[in-house]
């Protein structure tokens, strides 16, 4: 069975800093690209970034090109998501996503449950 | 970038109803396009791939269809957990990937 388990989320003011990760398990984690998905509360699904199985190719939304970083450890099937700068409107939860490909996220075939990360003053 | 359009909004129906749920992209996503069901406190779960490949363990009665703009998530008769928040996702064009605005089905 698949699961992906985010944790570091919290409160952090306007212009900090925060790292999440994406502990995986029950697939061949280097096998497939991943994702970060984040969802405002009470708003609609947004894809934040992705990267393939190797690590060697990421990808950003816009919104968040320059302050977000993910990267992975396949030795340790974990994913992670750097974020500086952070704004008010990055409040959301983010979700970590199993692609179906190994280079590329395609659609999301597995969700973990999400971590809210909140910024505020 | 794509921009996919759902509608209805809200869409009120019985159980054992049929729901037609629609999604439109601002241009062709060829057959690149998945929908998702979220409920209330849950993260969103895949259905359907490339337009019409039923995800494992998802019922027969969540169809998908379409091709190039305009496509179609129907259930063909409402069963009570149905009652969620369905949202539409292309691939064809990336980064960024991007997701519909949603349609929620609620019990009417």
């Amino acid at each position: 069975e698949v699961q992906l388990l985010e944790s570091g989320g919290g409160l952090v003011q306007p212009g900090g800093s925060l790292r999440l990760s994406c502990a995986a398990s029950g697939f061949t984690f280097s096998s497939y690209a991943m994702s970060w998905v984040r969802q405002a509360p009470g708003k609609g699904l947004e894809w934040v970034s992705a990267i393939s199985g190797s690590g060697g190719r990421t990808f950003y939304a816009d919104s968040v090109k320059g302050r977000f970083t993910i990267s992975r450890d396949n030795s340790k099937n974990t994913l992670y998501l750097q974020m500086k700068s952070l704004r008010v409107e990055d409040t959301a939860f983010y979700y970590c996503a199993k692609g179906a490909n190994p280079e590329h996220p395609y659609h999301f075939e597995d969700w973990g449950q999400g971590t809210l990360v909140t910024v505020s003053s | 970038e794509v921009v996919l359009t759902q509608s209805p909004a809200t869409l009120s129906l019985s159980p054992g109803e049929r729901a037609t749920l629609s999604c439109r992209a601002s241009q062709t996503v060829h057959s690149y396009l998945a929908w998702y069901q979220q409920k209330p406190g849950q993260a969103p779960r895949l259905l359907i791939y490339d337009v019409s490949n039923r995800a494992t363990g998802i019922p027969a009665r969540f169809s998908g269809s379409g091709s190039g703009t305009d496509f179609t998530l129907t259930i063909s008769s409402l069963e009570p957990e149905d009652f969620a928040v369905y949202y539409c996702q292309q691939r064809f064009s990336w980064p960024p990937l991007t997701f519909g605005g949603g349609t929620k089905v609620e019990i009417k």
